[in-house]
């Protein structure tokens, strides 16, 4: 069956870069949908942060789109997420999840990592 | 940007109540309205797409009803495991980002 997993430090010093690598297996990355990260900061609800198609367009959420960038390596079937300029606001689970796109453009998130913790802190 | 405001943001109930959740956008998606239930500790899951359909395996006891700005989540029977919190979110000119979530808790 389709999995995600999320990888990448656990912490992180302020003002530096996040970086996240979701492995997907079970399924090509470049065969189709769109994948996305998601997070949720303690006691927060989830705050969608990005996607990306599997042909490597992306959008991004508008409050977060100066220091997000998102991109696709379909020859190790994964995708990152690199966030800059972190302050501790930016401490919070990561999840990335698959874009799934059912019909007439309706889509939506059917599979998802664990999740991962990041705290920004020095 | 589309804002999704989601009534109300916690409720109390218990096991058999009939739950009911809303959510309002800021302007119409049509249908393109998703549902997620989420557990502390675990992965969030899809419940409910496109306003209405009931995403494989999830049981029939929940479902989704609206269209245009406003939508509903109901749980017939309110069951121990879902207690948990929900949230929607629109999947509409790759505008995706969530309500602000409501939290079931047991009364």
């Amino acid at each position: 069956q389709v999995q995600l997993q999320e990888s990448g430090p656990g912490l992180v010093k302020p003002s530096e870069t996040l970086s996240l690598i979701c492995t997907v297996s079970g399924y090509s990355i470049s065969s189709g949908s769109s994948w996305g990260w998601i997070r949720q900061a303690p006691g927060k609800g989830l705050e969608w942060i990005g996607s990306i198609s599997h042909s490597g367009n992306t959008y991004y959420n508008p409050s977060l789109k100066s220091r997000v960038t998102i991109s696709i390596d379909t020859s190790k079937n994964q995708f990152s997420l690199k966030l800059s300029s972190v302050t501790a606001a930016d401490t919070a689970v990561y999840y990335c999840a698959r874009e799934i796109e059912y019909s007439n453009s309706v889509t939506a998130f059917d599979i998802w990592g664990q999740g991962t913790m990041v705290i920004v802190s020095s | 940007d589309i804002q999704m405001t989601q009534s109300p943001s916690s409720l109390s109930a218990s096991v058999g109540d009939r739950v009911s959740i809303t959510c309002r956008a800021s302007q119409s998606i049509n249908i393109y309205l998703n549902w997620y239930q989420h557990k502390p500790g675990k992965a969030p899951k899809l419940l409910i797409y496109a306003a209405s359909t009931l995403q494989s395996g999830v049981p029939s006891r929940f479902s989704g009803s609206g269209s245009g700005t406003d939508f509903t989540l109901t749980i017939s029977s309110l069951q121990p495991e879902d207690f948990a919190t929900y949230y929607c979110q629109p999947s509409y000119s790759i505008q995706l980002t969530f309500g602000g979530g409501t939290k079931v808790e047991i009364k």
